[in-house]
């Protein structure tokens, strides 16, 4: 059984830019959720989909965006990079909302 | 405001030393508490999952326990390849998700 599948895996860019990132959950997985990891702040949660619609959302501006399509695929987006978003970015899938998270390898962004 | 807290920061034990970790947390309705464990540069892995206070969840040398305040996560006889940040997440009741996490535990296990 596949898990859960983060593209890319490192992701150096430059600050002003802006950056897509993407996960694939495991079949049959319908909630995706992004989490921001900092070994300041820890995880952090930035929005959970399920069906192709935003369920909840969390404290992070604007600049933070994110979809989901039919298939259950999420991308996430961040505009006009700041060097405070370097992170570790997270992707958990679930079956169902609040249930049994799989989470993926992440992507490692550094801004700079 | 919903809280989770998780002590201690750090732990070193000696293999074969048993210890516990602890979760604390002040919600306003809780679904499911989760523990997960984390390797470096690697995503979080599911260990458990409780959902009332009372339940107990075993995995070979894990357990962990939830009341009404806090959960424990007891390690026995730990082993070096227990050495892993141990994280805390608690899923809330209501009407949309919401995720409160704790810092984690960073858990070395000396041989």
């Amino acid at each position: 059984k596949a898990g859960v599948t983060q593209t890319p895996r490192y992701l150096i860019k430059t600050r002003g830019q802006q950056v897509t990132l993407s996960c694939s959950p495991i079949s049959g997985h319908r909630s995706v959720s992004w989490y921001q990891q900092t070994p300041g702040q820890g995880l952090q949660f930035l929005f959970e989909y399920f069906s192709e619609t935003q369920r909840n959302k969390g404290n992070f501006p604007g600049r933070f965006s994110g979809r989901q399509f039919s298939n259950s695929r999420s991308e996430m987006n961040v505009s006009t990079l700041e060097l405070g978003d370097s992170a570790l970015y997270l992707c958990a899938s679930s079956l169902r909302q609040g249930y049994g998270y799989t989470f993926g390898s992440g992507t490692r962004l550094t801004v700079v | 405001e919903d809280q989770v807290t998780q002590s201690p920061e750090a732990l070193r034990l000696q293999e074969g030393e048993s210890s516990s970790l602890n979760c604390s947390y002040t919600v306003s309705g809780l679904r499911g508490l989760f523990w997960y464990r984390q390797d470096p540069g690697k995503g979080p892995e599911f260990l458990f999952t409780l959902y009332s206070a009372g339940e107990e969840k075993e995995k070979e040398r894990l357990k962990a326990t939830l009341t009404k305040k806090e959960s424990f996560l007891h390690i026995t006889a730990p082993k070096p390849e227990d050495s892993a940040t141990y994280l805390c997440f608690l899923t809330l009741q209501g009407g949309s998700e919401k995720l409160v996490f704790g810092k984690g535990t960073k858990l070395t296990v000396n041989p």
